[in-house]
């Protein structure tokens, strides 16, 4: 079964760039994920879906800020001119025999 | 638009059952993979069941047995039964759409489910 690890937290200045990580387990490279946006206290949104020649498709209303690339087993969401709405939990997730949810990464914006 | 619409969460003693509904509009579920997905206060999300356009259902191993997904297409609407609860079983709990392409994907905002004596 394919295992998505985060890192737990991350932080960044308001107006730099941030690039999260998600790493697919071994034997899993090839796989897409998707990233979902989660802000303090509210449900979850739908960011982009990533695939693993770095090509991506955003969601409704998905500002330019937010960008995704790809290397190898690694994933990756960068979002540049941090703003403070952009504090909040990020949840890579993709597909076994169900959906698979890595444990998040919380973004602090300083 | 596309819109999600769950309802039917609540308060519940172990071992009861509860339906949860969730109301679908501007897409069809049928032609759509639905999944419900939780999330216990201060955790990460957790996926629970999915059923696939063409009608085929997996369940996580915490709730095989004692949930079932099943979905309305004449009323768009998914449903997650839950019987046998459990404290654990305490979640917010979101349902979600993901295009069988997998490149866009609409939740809802969440109904609570308190099992609790």
């Amino acid at each position: 079964q394919v295992v998505l690890t985060q890192s737990p937290s991350a932080s960044a200045s308001l107006g730099a760039s941030v690039k999260l990580t998600c790493t697919l387990s071994s034997g899993h490279s090839s796989y897409a994920i998707a990233w979902h946006q989660q802000p303090p206290e509210k449900g979850p949104r739908y960011l982009m879906t990533l695939h693993s020649d770095g090509s991506h498709t955003k969601g409704d209303g998905i500002p330019d800020r937010f960008s995704g690339s790809s290397s190898g087993a690694e994933r990756y969401l960068t979002i540049s001119s941090l703003q403070s709405e952009d504090e909040a939990d990020y949840y890579c997730q993709t597909w076994g025999s169900g959906m698979v949810f890595g444990g998040g990464t919380k973004l602090t914006v300083l | 638009d596309v819109q999600l619409v769950e309802s039917g969460g609540g308060l519940v003693q172990p071992g009861e059952s509860l339906r949860l509904s969730c109301a679908a509009s501007g897409f069809s579920v049928s032609a759509n993979y639905m999944s419900w997905v939780r999330q216990a206060p201060g955790e990460g999300l957790e996926w629970v069941s999915v059923v696939y356009s063409g009608g085929n259902t997996h369940y996580a191993d915490s709730v095989k047995g004692r949930f079932t997904i099943s979905r309305d297409n004449s009323k768009d609407t998914l449903y997650l039964q839950m019987n046998s609860l459990r404290a654990e079983d305490t979640a917010v709990y979101y349902c979600i759409m993901t295009a069988p392409t997998l490149q866009i994907a609409y939740w809802g905002q969440g109904t609570p489910v308190t099992v609790s004596s």
